[in-house]
């Protein structure tokens, strides 16, 4: 079974520039998440989609961050405009329920 | 207070050795709790959820007491593949089967020969 693919692995920007990663779940999972994860942190939860809806974006920096799951299936992040402190792992997990999730191998972002 | 609390770490032990890992966490209402397992620039993976009851997998049993608002993590006969950062989670539920991960910081584990 397919896990969970995201890209790029690994990006590179300038504060003030704008970046976007894509996230594709596991087949039939209808609930997708996205995580932060700063070095030394644990992930943080930034936004939840069940199917398209959103589910909680509580600790999503709207000014900043926003996320799509067009179709119930693929979804994107956007950061615009970056800032030094968004350099972390991205991290898309998706599931069949909360108590197991599947995670992605995380786009590792570099804000210079 | 954070949500989640963790013994900061890093553990080195050797191998073979027992080590038991710490957690804490802050709200009553907490209805799920897992160890997850985040090798070094890996993604995190449930290693296993956590029982009132306590619950063991070979050499891995975690136990959860409420009353305490604790839940631990023992390691017995370390191997060096053992080697990762262990994260404490605790799910905060909205109902049904929906809820998100809570994560703690991570305590990291390093088995040396």
């Amino acid at each position: 079974e397919a896990g969970v693919a995201q890209s790029p692995r690994y990006k590179i920007i300038e504060k003030r520039q704008s970046v976007a990663f894509w996230c594709n779940p596991i087949s039939g999972h209808a609930t997708l998440y996205w995580y932060q994860q700063i070095l030394g942190q644990g992930p943080k939860l930034l936004i939840q989609f069940q199917n398209n809806g959103v589910v909680d974006d509580s600790q999503l920096p709207k000014d900043r961050f926003s996320a799509e799951r067009l179709k119930g299936v693929d979804s994107t992040l956007k950061i615009q405009p970056a800032k030094l402190e968004d350099s972390a792992v991205y991290l898309c997990a998706s599931s069949l329920s909360v108590y197991e999730q599947y995670f992605g191998p995380g786009t590792r972002l570099t804000v210079t | 207070r954070k949500e989640v609390e963790q013994d900061p770490g890093p553990f080195n032990v050797p191998e073979g050795a027992t080590v038991a890992f710490n957690c804490t966490y802050s709200n009553s209402a907490s209805q799920s709790f897992f160890w997850y397992r985040q090798d070094c620039r890996k993604e995190p993976k449930l290693l296993m959820s956590v029982y009132s009851s306590g619950n063991e997998d070979g050499r891995f049993t975690a136990q959860l007491n409420r009353a305490s608002q604790y839940i631990s993590l023992l390691i017995r006969d370390s191997k060096l593949s053992d080697s990762a950062t262990y994260l404490c989670v605790v799910i905060k539920n909205y109902g049904g089967s929906q809820g998100n991960l809570i994560f703690g910081k991570g305590t990291k584990l390093s088995v040396k020969p």
